[in-house]
């Protein structure tokens, strides 16, 4: 399976603090996404990276993808209370239909 | 606002009643997802539709029933079910092409008593 598997499952720091979340996978990909869930909401999604790109950055995220380490991460800086959510990696590697690890955990306190 | 509706927002329901999930996308997109999210689970994929054809079912139990009459419309149709199928029930649309993004309804939370 290429399932995204994401790392640490839980993370709780305080606001100002710099946030870094790891996915990683098992198959090759095409792309990855990340999305972020918001408590018994739906997802939304925050920023693709293709297989041929290192780093991405959209504001206060950035994203690399290590495709040797079949790895990609997720760093959220001068992190907010809003930023408190759940987030997600999901594969792509051959259809349009991206696979979803069981996320991490976000808590940013005010 | 993601552009994908979805209704009811929670429902609950005896295992002996018949019920319906409903998503609108109002993006132009071609394909639709059902997805189901249980507590400290990944995000399991029931049901793809493309150009409002069923393209993958995921082994997911005959007491859920797909149904897309158009390609802005995707309805999930429950009866019979068990406690075990409470989650939290999202749709998606996307474009089929290479890597698209994703976009969510904010799902409805069903409850089975």
């Amino acid at each position: 399976s290429q399932q995204g598997e994401e790392d640490p499952q839980a993370l709780s720091i305080q606001e100002g603090e710099n946030a870094t979340m790891n996915c990683s996978y098992k198959t090759s990909i095409n792309n990855l996404q990340w999305y972020r869930q918001n408590s018994g909401r739906g997802l939304v999604h925050l920023i693709l990276i293709r297989s041929n790109e290192r780093e991405k950055h959209s504001g206060r995220l950035r994203v690399t993808l290590d495709t040797s380490k079949k790895s990609s991460s997720l760093l959220i800086t001068a992190s907010r209370a809003a930023d408190t959510a759940s987030y997600f990696c999901a594969t792509e590697g051959g259809s349009y239909i991206p696979t979803f690890g069981r996320g991490t955990s976000l808590i940013v306190h005010p | 606002e993601t552009g994908v509706t979805q209704t009811p927002r929670h429902l609950v329901m005896g295992m002996t009643n018949k019920k319906s999930l409903k998503c609108e996308q109002h993006l132009g997109h071609n394909a639709m997802y059902w997805y189901k999210q249980s507590a400290k689970k990944p995000l399991e994929l029931m049901f793809v539709y493309s150009l409002e054809e069923r393209v993958e079912n995921n082994s997911v139990p005959s007491r859920f029933s797909p149904e897309c009459p158009n390609s802005s419309h995707l309805f999930l149709h429950l009866h019979t079910l068990q406690p075990e199928d409470s989650a939290l029930y999202l749709c998606a649309s996307s474009q089929v092409n290479f890597g698209d993004t994703q976009y969510f309804g904010p799902g409805t939370r069903l409850t089975v008593l």
